[in-house]
């Protein structure tokens, strides 16, 4: 069976500062990928980044990191140089069952203060 | 533009009925998702689907039902509507890669009295 759980029910991050939201993992499979998506309050979904298994190098979008740690079961975001925009709820999740299965986790509330 | 649909996006309904939700994607993604949402829980994932005629349970699906009879719908039905299921629904699709973001509709709040 495929986990993920986030541990910070809620964040709080000064404006321009940077946070680290933490996500671990648990999977047999070995071959997986790792998803972070953004829900603002208005509800919908917005995908922020991924990152396979097997990518040796971190993934990177803009101002969102993916912090990668295999071995550790772990996949945080960064997210430098917050934005009051950024204020939200984070899902992390994981790609698995030969990447036909998403599971996500129980989420972050990010909330970015001026 | 391709896109992903959900039918209807608030519904009130009474213990004990049938409700069927829909979800129609244009982008002819082989998988779909069907989630709820509720506080503290996360997204919980209910069915889902590799392609046509091929269903699977996710970690909530008792008192769900999907069918997959093309590419573009994967209706969500309850088939005994209880207050437990009250919550929003999302219904996601991807390509089936091993890259492949899951695109999201806009969610359906669903009331069960």
């Amino acid at each position: 069976a495929q986990k993920i759980t986030q541990t910070q029910p809620g964040m709080f991050v000064q404006e321009k500062e940077a946070v680290t939201l933490d996500c671990t993992y648990d999977t047999s499979d070995q071959s997986y990928g790792l998803f972070w998506y953004k829900q603002p309050s208005s509800g919908e979904m917005i995908f922020l980044i991924y990152q396979g298994s097997y990518d040796e190098q971190n993934a990177t979008e803009g101002r969102y990191s993916l912090n990668f740690q295999k071995a550790r079961k772990s996949a945080n975001l960064v997210i430098s140089a917050s934005q009051l925009g950024d204020s939200a709820m984070y899902f992390c999740a994981i790609l698995s069952g030969g990447y036909q299965k998403v599971t996500f986790g129980t989420g972050t509330k990010l909330q970015v203060i001026p | 533009d391709a896109e992903i649909t959900q039918s209807p996006r608030h519904k009130i309904t009474e213990t004990g009925r049938q409700v069927t939700l829909a979800c129609h994607q244009t982008w002819n993604h082989n998988n779909m998702f069907w989630y709820r949402q509720d506080l503290g829980h996360g997204l919980r994932l209910i069915h889902y689907s590799y392609g046509v005629h091929d269903t699977n349970k996710g970690e909530v699906s008792d008192g769900y039902s999907v069918s997959r009879s093309n590419t573009e719908d994967l209706p969500l039905t309850l088939e005994s509507a209880a207050s437990s299921q009250t919550s929003v629904y999302f219904c996601a699709s991807r390509v089936a890669l091993n890259t492949g973001e899951l695109f999201f509709g806009e969610g359906s709040r669903l009331t069960v009295l």
